[in-house]
């Protein structure tokens, strides 16, 4: 299995308050993404990161930020949590982006975060 | 907007026997389509990539199809297990980025 963590893995707190999610790998790779599922949706894009200090937003970024400060290292904050916001939350990595090679992108076993 | 379509029902098999899962796609027209298998609790896990140009990709027992002109994936499992239950997510290209179906519950029963 890549070697993916993220933190915490579950999470409750109440609207308004900020909160940070942390995706930690040990693989080295370039590109890491921020995605959530919901019910009835696929995993949608929220963030990702092509390098240390270079991100992009993906399709359902408003309301949240992101920072890479070291390769291994992607941080999501939720800056004011809104109950809209309850999901689980995943952070993959790759090799090369889509649309290079094909390569597969490697997942973490996920955040649960619920807001009240 | 690209739009991608899995069958939202599960689909339940007998143990043995062939499961055949669907993901259809429109609005634009994918290099290639990568299928992943996620378990309750879990991330996905990559399983097998198909280009434009292949009709057909074959890992042990899984098998893909891809048709450019129905807009249409097949992901087959031949000789099911229970362990093989698992929802199972179509992602094609979209651009530069995945875009990821809802996924198929599949059940297999002893």
């Amino acid at each position: 299995d890549a070697g993916i963590t993220q933190s915490p893995r579950h999470k409750v707190t109440e609207t308004g308050t900020p909160v940070t999610l942390r995706c930690h790998q040990t693989e080295n790779h370039r590109y890491m993404y921020w995605y959530r599922q919901d019910p009835g949706h696929g995993l949608r894009l929220i963030h990702y990161s092509y390098g240390v200090k270079d991100t992009d937003k993906g399709e359902v970024s408003d309301g949240y930020s992101v920072s890479r400060s070291k390769t291994e290292d992607f941080l999501l904050t939720l800056e004011s949590a809104t109950s809209s916001q309850t999901s689980v939350y995943f952070c993959a990595i790759s090799e090369s982006m889509a649309g290079g090679r094909g390569q597969p992108q490697h997942f973490g076993d996920g955040t649960r975060l619920s807001i009240l | 907007s690209q739009k991608i379509e899995q069958n939202s029902e599960a689909l339940n098999i007998q143990e043995g026997k062939t499961a055949t899962l669907t993901c259809n796609y429109t609005n634009y027209s994918p290099a290639y389509l990568q299928w992943y298998r996620q378990d309750p609790g879990r991330g996905p896990v990559f399983l097998l990539l198909i280009r434009e140009n292949e009709k057909e990709k074959r890992k042990e027992r899984l098998k893909v199809t891809f048709d450019t002109t129905l807009k249409q994936s097949l992901f087959h499992i031949t000789a099911s297990q229970p362990a093989d239950s698992a929802t199972y997510l179509c992602a094609p290209l979209g651009f530069q980025k995945l875009v990821f179906g809802t996924g198929t519950r599949l059940l297999v029963s002893p």
